[in-house]
């Protein structure tokens, strides 16, 4: 398997604050990273996908000027919720795939709550 | 219609017993699937990975895949409390850098 971790685990804001959640691939380089966000009992909802270099595409209804996503490196992806509101209060995953390699590893997920 | 159904049960079986695991899809294009387990408040963890039609064993998990129907199982023998999670099933339709497309997960209790 490929390790991937998330900072932080879990987060509260207050709302109009912004938040940074970070992807990290530990022992794989992942040229493409995608950001999930899943509600409770829901399956898993594609934000975005992001390549290392270039501009994130985003998937149809995701504002990408409230979730700025940065790929900067091969192994570093951050996601950003700017002017956090309640109902961005949700369950962030981000997962990775290993250059060179078709299935996508999963981090442990942040937990986001915004009073 | 969505393109991969997957019921979302609630499914409890007794320890020990085998448990079957579905979904189908629409497109025909799909040629790599995945199987995923969640337990809650985690991130889902990659269980078994296989392309095209056929089988794939590893321990107690056997992937299996029938192209012709569009309908992928995974199956657990000797199921145990620890295999409690929810189940996603997951698909590509090629090699690369192109999204999956999950189903919905199925909520399974084995119960001791």
């Amino acid at each position: 398997g490929a390790v991937v971790s998330q900072h932080p685990s879990w987060v509260i804001c207050k709302s109009g604050t912004s938040v940074k959640i970070e992807c990290r691939s530990l022992d794989f380089q992942a040229t493409t990273m995608f950001w999930y966000r899943q509600f409770p009992k829901q399956s898993l909802m594609l934000m975005a996908t992001s390549n290392e270099g270039s501009k994130a595409t985003y998937e149809q209804g995701v504002e990408k000027d409230k979730f700025l996503i940065n790929h900067a490196s091969l192994t570093l992806s951050t996601l950003t919720v700017t002017s956090a509101h309640p109902e961005d209060s949700s369950f962030y995953i981000c997962s990775t795939q290993p250059s060179g390699r078709n299935e996508q590893y999963f981090g442990p997920g942040t937990r986001l709550t915004v009073t | 219609q969505k393109e991969v159904e997957q019921d979302p049960g609630p499914l409890s079986v007794p320890e020990g017993a085998i448990v079957s695991l579905n979904c189908t899809y629409s497109n025909s294009a799909f040629q790599y699937f995945m199987w995923y387990r969640q337990y809650s408040r985690k991130g889902p963890e990659l269980l078994m990975y296989t392309y095209s039609s056929g089988n794939k064993e590893d321990g107690r998990f056997t992937a299996q895949v029938d192209k012709s129907s569009k309908y992928i199982s995974l199956f657990i023998r000797d199921s145990q409390p620890s295999d409690s999670a929810t189940y996603l099933c997951a698909m590509k339709p090629g090699f690369g850098n192109e999204k999956l497309t999950f189903g919905t997960g199925t909520r399974l209790t084995i119960i001791p």
